[in-house]
């Protein structure tokens, strides 16, 4: 499949270590946000999201944490797998409801 | 399987050209979303129904697109006399009345403009 994301900023880290991906938003009135994962080739995947009355969501090896002070979003991830190779997209909805805005993207790499 | 169907998965065609690309939602989802992307950037916004109902359109929506839900259920995305500009990878995705803002992706068309 054609690669997704050719310039993006990358995270390399090591197989077993800590991942964390920052994300900046800028509509101070966004009440939900959202992360995704794209594979190449593939449609962005659904990780985990977060309303802005909460600081800190939990998934399975994903935490999403959300600083409404400085509109600062981040997606932690635990024990970094091969699999978690991809791009990851955070994403923001601005207009109550009716679609959502998607940041840059970051691209993860994993050694084994 | 049960997510977001899109057909074809890559296109080509010559520039002038009209194509047009299907996109089935996942069944009890209500909402369906157009996106595209290119590439080293994130989906952007092109359109969304609710039911049949087109209710929002983006500006980078030009006169050579259209989307219709004719029926509520699939969608379709054509564009016509195709530019090399409009060659990305164009997403569809749905989400449920529940959580609207929960976007669930198909893994998109890849269209190629030559």
């Amino acid at each position: 499949g054609e690669s997704v994301g050719l310039h993006l900023p990358t995270l390399s880290v090591q197989e077993g270590d800590n991942s964390i991906i920052n994300c900046a938003y800028s509509n101070s009135a966004s009440d939900y946000f959202i992360w995704y994962k794209q594979e190449s080739g593939k449609g962005p995947q659904f990780i985990i999201d977060i309303r802005s009355n909460m600081d800190k969501r939990q998934g399975q090896r994903v935490t999403v944490l959300l600083n409404k002070t400085v509109k600062h979003l981040s997606l932690q991830i635990a024990a970094t797998q091969p699999g978690d190779s991809a791009v990851y997209f955070c994403a923001e909805n601005r207009n109550a409801g009716n679609m959502l805005t998607f940041g840059g993207g970051t691209r993860l790499m994993v050694k084994p | 399987d049960t997510g977001v169907s899109q057909d074809p998965r890559h296109k080509i065609t010559k520039r002038g050209q009209n194509v047009t690309f299907r996109c089935d939602p996942i069944s009890e989802h209500n909402r369906l979303y157009w996106y595209r992307q290119t590439l080293g950037q994130g989906p952007e916004f092109l359109t969304y129904f609710q039911n049949e109902a087109q209710l929002e359109k983006s500006r980078l929506l030009s006169d050579r697109f259209s989307a219709e839900r004719p029926k509520g259920s699939f969608s379709t995305l054509e564009i016509q006399r195709t530019e090399q500009g409009d060659s990305a990878m164009y997403l569809c995705a749905s989400s449920p009345d529940r959580i609207v803002e929960k976007l669930f992706f198909g893994s998109g068309t890849q269209l190629s403009v030559l």
